[in-house]
């Protein structure tokens, strides 16, 4: 059964970069495409992006000129960065599997803050 | 317009059947884009109730059902349960995005 475990500080600074790691266990990170899903608090869920095994992407375009998503498939995680936060980027980061166009595996989610 | 747009809440007696509409527009839903459906619940991972329109994962009981017309996509709840009390969303792709859309959510309370 494959299990995703999102990990990375709670807290970010303004302006800073935040960095997720996302864990894969359970089977391989090959031959799909993962994704990264926030939340902010009392908000619906937002897709980020995803990135195929091969390494090619694709980014929400409201957020796009500030993520990267990219994958180690020998440690089998999927990493994210978010340049420059603010306090709207306060949210539970959720990293998830995709299979036919649904996401059929998520972690348990990871809370960020933005705050000084 | 890109986003999918679900009811902010509904609410149904134990046993009873309630639905969730998710409307979507020519670029998601009604370009052929597939609806999948997940269930919130606080402090667990979504979980994935219904995939490809109507297609149930193992494990998913039968209460849950899905189906697509046009540009819209409903969840059906049937014989309601206290535990079925949780926050919902649909999801599906978008041309103009070139990107996954989530709906707005909906709250489901068990009366």
């Amino acid at each position: 059964q494959v299990q995703l475990q999102e990990s990375g500080p709670g807290l970010v600074k303004p302006s800073e970069t935040l960095s997720l790691t996302c864990s894969v266990s359970g089977d391989s990170i090959s031959s799909y495409y993962w994704s990264w899903i926030r939340q902010p608090p009392g908000k619906g869920l937002e897709w980020i992006g995803y990135i195929y095994y091969t390494g090619s992407t694709n980014y929400n375009p409201s957020l796009k000129s500030r993520v990267t998503i990219s994958l180690d498939t020998s440690k089998k995680h999927v990493s994210l960065k978010l340049r420059s936060v603010t306090a709207a980027d306060t949210a539970v980061y959720y990293c998830a599997r995709v299979r036919m166009g649904g996401h059929d595996h998520w972690g348990q989610g990871t809370l960020v803050t933005v705050s000084s | 317009q890109s986003g999918l747009t679900q009811p902010s809440s509904v609410s149904g007696a134990q046993g009873q059947r309630v639905t969730i509409s998710c409307t979507g527009s020519s670029s998601n839903i009604g370009a052929g884009y597939d609806v999948h459906w997940y269930q919130l619940l606080p402090g667990a991972a979504p979980k994935l109730l219904i995939y490809a329109n109507s297609d149930r994962p193992s494990g998913v009981p039968d209460r849950f059902s899905g189906s697509k017309s046009g540009t819209s996509a409903s969840l059906a709840i049937s014989g309601l349960q206290a535990e079925d009390e949780a926050d919902y969303y649909c999801q599906s792709f978008d041309s103009r995005l070139s990107g996954y859309v989530f709906g707005t959510g909906t709250k489901v309370t068990v009366l």
